[in-house]
Formats: C-alpha cells, structure tokens, sequence
C-alpha cells in the first residue's frame, strides 16, 4: 500500500544545531507539504511543492528550508534550529490532476515531534 | 486572505449525545471545504469534504453541508461514540490552488 513516512518520530536537539526531517512518499503524488501544529494554532504551512525542482514558501517559512530533488522526498531543514521551532511537524501530500482540476485530499505522515533546547 | 474559525474546545460529551462542532470561512470564490480528524499520536486523515455550495459530505456517521449564505460548514453526528474522541480540523482549499488552511481545531472527548 501506498504510504507517506516521516523520520526520526521524535528529535531533541540544541539551539543554534542544523536539522533535518525526512518525508518519503510511495504515493507518486506531485504535491508535497510541511507544516508545523502549535497549540491555538492548528496547523500552518511552512514550505511546498508542485513537483521535482519546484519549492515555495508558506506562512512560516522563516528559518526553514526545502529542496525536492525527486518525487518522493522533501526533506524539511532548519538551519539554525530555534526554541521558537519547537513544534510538531507534519508532511502531506496530494495528487496534482491535468487541466488544473487538482484533487481535494491531502494526505498525511504521522508526524515529528521536535524539541529545541 | 483566506480564514477558518472554529469552536474553542475542548468539547466534552457522553457516549451516544449528539455532536455539533462550528466551522466559519471567509475566502473569496468558490473553495472547497473539508473536515479532518487526528487520533491521538497519529497525522491528519480526511473525514469528509464538499465542493461546491449547498453539497453535503459524510462519512462514519458525521456529515456536514457547504452553507454559502452563512460561510459556515458545521460539522455533526447523531451519536457519538468514545473511539470519536479526536481533534477535528476544518479546512478550505481555494479553487485555484492546493493549499490547504486550515482552522485551530476542536478536540472532542466522549466519556463513556
């Protein structure tokens, strides 16, 4: 079955540490997503992806960073992790259709929970 | 820009109670809108969604209508049941796009 995976589940990490997260997906979609959920805060986008070579900045993306070599991955980096991006993290994906009538469901990875110190 | 407003939780019920949770939206156009559900420890899964005004999305027993005279798309179940206790997130996508966004969520506990 097709599945959206997220490494490591859990991550403490020290101020100033570059880090990085992983998300593979086998669902062959084009769409690719991270965002970050804070309590009062749902969920909020950081980066995304329409596709291999393609990145974009969302409504958080300060301090963050994304790069899509290939269908399966984007890694999320934070270049200098801040106790501010404490948060748990959450990648999603969503088939792109032809003739700009995108699907609707995103699908989600079961998310990282990151600690800085 | 785009917006979602839900209720404050968290909601507290008894097995079997009826369940409403609000969900406001402004956006310009006709976006699409959806409810998700996360379990604890688990990511987001798609509960239901409607695309265009006046349509009505179910699934497991929850449904909601696309109220454009309102902005609104109300989530609600008969009868609800422990195993629903979950945060539920309401969201829209815009009919140009694929970006989701999405309200502050509602957590739900069923006691038995």
């Amino acid at each position: 079955d097709a599945e959206i995976t997220q490494s490591p589940r859990h991550k403490i990490t020290e101020t100033g540490r570059q880090v990085t997260l992983a998300c593979h997906q086998t669902w062959n979609h084009n769409n690719m997503f991270w965002y970050r959920q804070d309590l009062g805060h749902g969920l909020r986008l950081i980066h995304y992806s329409y596709g291999v070579q393609d990145t974009n900045k969302g409504e958080v993306s300060d301090g963050y960073s994304v790069s899509r070599s290939n269908t399966e991955d984007l890694p999320l980096t934070l270049e200098s992790a801040a106790s501010s991006q404490t948060s748990v993290y959450f990648c999603a994906s969503s088939e792109r259709l032809i003739a700009g009538g995108a699907t609707d469901t995103q699908y989600f990875g079961p998310g990282t929970r990151l600690t800085v110190l | 820009g785009n917006s979602v407003t839900q209720m404050e939780g968290p909601v507290t019920l008894s097995e079997e109670a009826f369940l409403t949770i609000n969900c406001t939206y402004t956006a310009t156009g006709y976006p699409s809108l959806f409810w998700y559900v996360q379990y604890p420890g688990e990511g987001l899964q798609l509960l239901l969604k409607a695309t265009k005004a006046d349509d009505k999305g179910s699934n497991k027993g929850f449904e909601a209508t696309y109220r454009k005279e309102t902005t609104s798309f109300h989530l609600e179940k008969g009868s609800v049941q422990v195993s629903d206790s979950a945060v539920y997130f309401c969201a829209l996508k815009k009919s140009s796009g694929d970006k989701l966004t999405f309200g502050t969520g509602t957590r739900l506990a069923v006691r038995p």
